[in-house]
């Protein structure tokens, strides 16, 4: 059974910082992994989509790289700014079938 | 703002009622999902409707019944529920079982 932790649980950083949040997954099988932000009481937002022939995506100041052997992913928040306060989940997706497994997720407080 | 739309946004229901969660989605999808979110617990996926029918159903309580009537509509029908029922409900929606999803703003759930 698949399971996915995300270390660690919370996270405060000061505006301007670079932020660094991960993912990590027991069974390296996997179709590929989805980072989405979390606003509070909000649904999900899709940030970045990694397959699982590929190492790294980008998008704007984001940068998700994932290590399929090693089960792992690692999200990169660059210049961090208040507005990126939320809580952010990683998902992998098996290989067969659509069963996302999601892991807790990190909540970040970026402070001003 | 997403093209997935979940009504109500709140809901507090006694154990004894009867109601029902709804989901639009106005993005031409053909699969659609039921996610549960409590605090302190991963996201965790509750069924799965591609081309109106169901392909997943997680070991979920028969006091929660889903129906899918067409390929833009979901709902979640509730009976006889228990406090620890009380979640986040999100729908999400992808073009195709395995593409990515895009989740609604979800139903805050309250059972007294």
């Amino acid at each position: 059974k698949q399971e996915v932790t995300q270390i660690p649980a919370a996270l405060s950083v000061p505006e301007g910082e670079n932020l660094v949040l991960n993912c990590s997954f027991t069974d390296s099988a996997i179709y590929n992994l989805q980072w989405f932000r979390q606003d509070p009481g909000k649904g999900l937002t899709s940030l970045l989509l990694i397959q699982s022939s590929q190492r790294e995506q980008t998008s704007g100041r984001l940068n998700a790289s994932l290590d399929k052997s090693s089960g792992r992913s690692t999200l990169y928040i660059a210049a961090s700014q208040p507005g990126d306060s939320a809580t952010y989940l990683c998902a992998v997706r098996k290989a067969a079938g659509n069963k996302l497994t999601f892991g807790g997720g990190t909540r970040v407080l970026v402070k001003p | 703002e997403t093209g997935v739309t979940q009504t109500p946004r709140h809901l507090v229901m006694g154990m004894t009622n009867k109601k029902s969660l709804k989901c639009e989605q106005h993005l031409g999808h053909n699969a659609m999902y039921w996610y549960k979110q409590s605090a302190k617990k991963p996201l965790e996926l509750m069924f799965v409707y591609s081309l109106e029918e169901r392909v997943e159903n997680n070991s979920v309580p028969s006091r929660f019944s889903p129906e899918c009537p067409n390929s833009s509509h979901l709902f979640l029908h509730l009976h006889t529920l228990q406090p620890e029922d009380s979640a986040l409900y999100l729908c999400a929606s992808s073009q195709d079982y395995e593409d990515t999803q895009y989740f609604g703003p979800g139903t805050r759930l309250t059972v007294l």
